[in-house]
């Protein structure tokens, strides 16, 4: 168990909604991130934020946003949805505001697994 | 750009036998270089990390890998493969990004299969 609590575990949901995805990072860690995993994409980096303020982005898409709230938890959002968005979508958290800061690795989550029909 | 290739897609071994996965990454600066397992249906799990210092690192499970700066690689080892080592396996770099931030990149991943 990571300590990095990912909710819900699945949602399937139709193109064009929107959806919001929960995570709690382990006790202590400051710094989410937010990773979506497709067949023909890999793992790609979406969004750090650190200690409830966004710290870098990657490759996300307008249509989705996050956010971290005061108790450190992260919600990643989610709307006119497409089938493509279909994907595995973790979150990972760590004590710093970067990997180096305490050679610390990122604690993974198991994921929420998106389906759009 | 900063990239990571794991040019095994899938591999089979027999348990009991050696295992190595190969990792190759692109990236200028001095990398902090991991491996993660992930198991079906679930979530990535560490099993080791290289940040300095001794370039042969252990991990967990007993899986080590040794980083080769020369040939820009972090292959991951295991002497004697179990059935339960099934998974797929993601090496990934972490790269510097803008005000010192940094992100992970990750491989393709290589699928491991173990045949009793």
């Amino acid at each position: 168990d990571s300590g990095v609590t990912q909710t819900p575990k699945h949602l399937i949901t139709a193109t064009g909604q929107r959806v919001t995805l929960r995570c709690s990072p382990r006790s202590g860690d400051l710094s989410v991130y937010w990773y979506q995993q497709s067949l023909d994409q890999g793992l790609q980096f979406l969004i750090q934020y650190y200690n409830g303020e966004e710290r870098a982005k990657g490759n996300i898409l307008e249509r989705f946003s996050a956010q971290q709230f005061p108790d450190l938890h992260s919600e990643l959002n989610l709307s006119s949805l497409e089938l493509g968005d279909s994907a595995l979508y973790f979150c990972a958290s760590s004590p710093g505001r970067s990997i180096s800061s305490y050679n610390s690795p990122l604690h993974f989550g198991n994921g929420t697994r998106l389906t759009v029909t | 750009a900063q990239s990571v290739t794991q040019p095994d897609i899938h591999i089979t071994v027999s348990e009991g036998a050696s295992l190595e996965l190969r990792c190759n990454y692109s990236y200028g600066a001095t990398p902090y270089l991991f491996w993660y397992v992930q198991s079906p249906g679930q979530g990535l799990q560490l099993l080791l990390k290289y940040f300095s210092g001794d370039t042969l690192v252990q991990g967990i499970k007993g899986f080590e890998a040794e980083f080769k700066r020369s040939q820009s690689s972090f292959n991951l080892r295991k002497p004697s493969v179990h059935w339960s080592d099934a998974a797929e396996y993601f090496c990934a770099v972490g790269v510097g990004g803008q005000g010192g931030s940094e992100k992970l990149v990750f491989g393709k991943g290589t699928k491991l299969t173990v045949n009793p």
